[in-house]
């Protein structure tokens, strides 16, 4: 069975602060990656990765950046983290083009 | 970019009952749409998916329709139990380039007893 880890279910940091959410798999996987998801507005697609080194940005990346420096590890970063990046966020992996996305638990990222 | 709408929001249903939450994408390039699963503090799992060249696919209770002339696809829960109440995502992927999914808003499901 697939297994995405995130390290964190819940994490309360103060605006400002420089925020690290990780993300591990376990499956070999070729593609990751970071979604935020809020009340009424479904998944929205942060930053992804299809290989080591490599990243591309999704449909909301502003205030984020990312980073993959392993295969198996795909980092978000809030760069100064503000209120209004409150949000679950979700970590996913696929093994490539055509295959299904499987998904961490999630963190709940709340930003005093 | 995709655009994904998915209709209705929210949807209670009496146990035994069929439920149909419907979507639909803008970009006739889309040739994946995979249904996920949310139950309450938990992830999205995919629970069925279906590629372009086929119209209809089933699993059990559970079904997705195709419509590639209109541009929508639909979700069909039939004999609703308890344990089908969560929300439900649908998407579509374009293949062109990096091929992301875009997610519909979700529809929150409920099935009384």
């Amino acid at each position: 069975d697939v297994k995405v880890t995130q390290s964190s279910r819940y994490l309360v940091k103060r605006t400002g602060e420089k925020v690290f959410l990780e993300c591990v798999q376990d499956m070999d996987h070729e593609n990751m990656f970071w979604y935020r998801q809020d009340p009424g507005l479904g998944l929205r697609l942060i930053y992804f990765s299809y290989d080591v080194k490599m990243k591309e940005k999704g449909d909301i990346p502003e205030g984020y950046s990312v980073s993959r420096e392993k295969k198996e590890r795909f980092s978000l970063i809030l760069e100064s983290a503000s209120t209004n990046q409150t949000s679950m966020y979700l970590c996913a992996s696929r093994t490539g083009e055509g295959q299904p996305q499987h998904f961490g638990d999630g963190t709940r990222l709340s930003i005093l | 970019g995709e655009n994904v709408e998915q209709h209705p929001s929210t949807l209670s249903v009496q146990e035994g009952d069929s439920a149909v939450i419907k979507c639909t994408y803008s970009d006739s390039a889309s040739n994946y749409f995979p249904w996920y699963k949310q139950e309450l503090g938990k992830r999205p799992q995919l629970i069925i998916d279906i590629r372009s060249n086929v119209g209809e696919k089933k699993d059990q209770r559970i079904a997705v329709t195709l419509n590639k002339t209109a541009k929508h696809f639909s979700l069909h829960i039939t004999e609703t139990q308890p344990e089908d109440s969560a929300v439900y995502f649908c998407a579509a992927r374009v293949n062109s380039g990096y091929s992301t999914l875009t997610f519909g808003k979700g529809t929150m499901l409920l099935v009384s007893p």
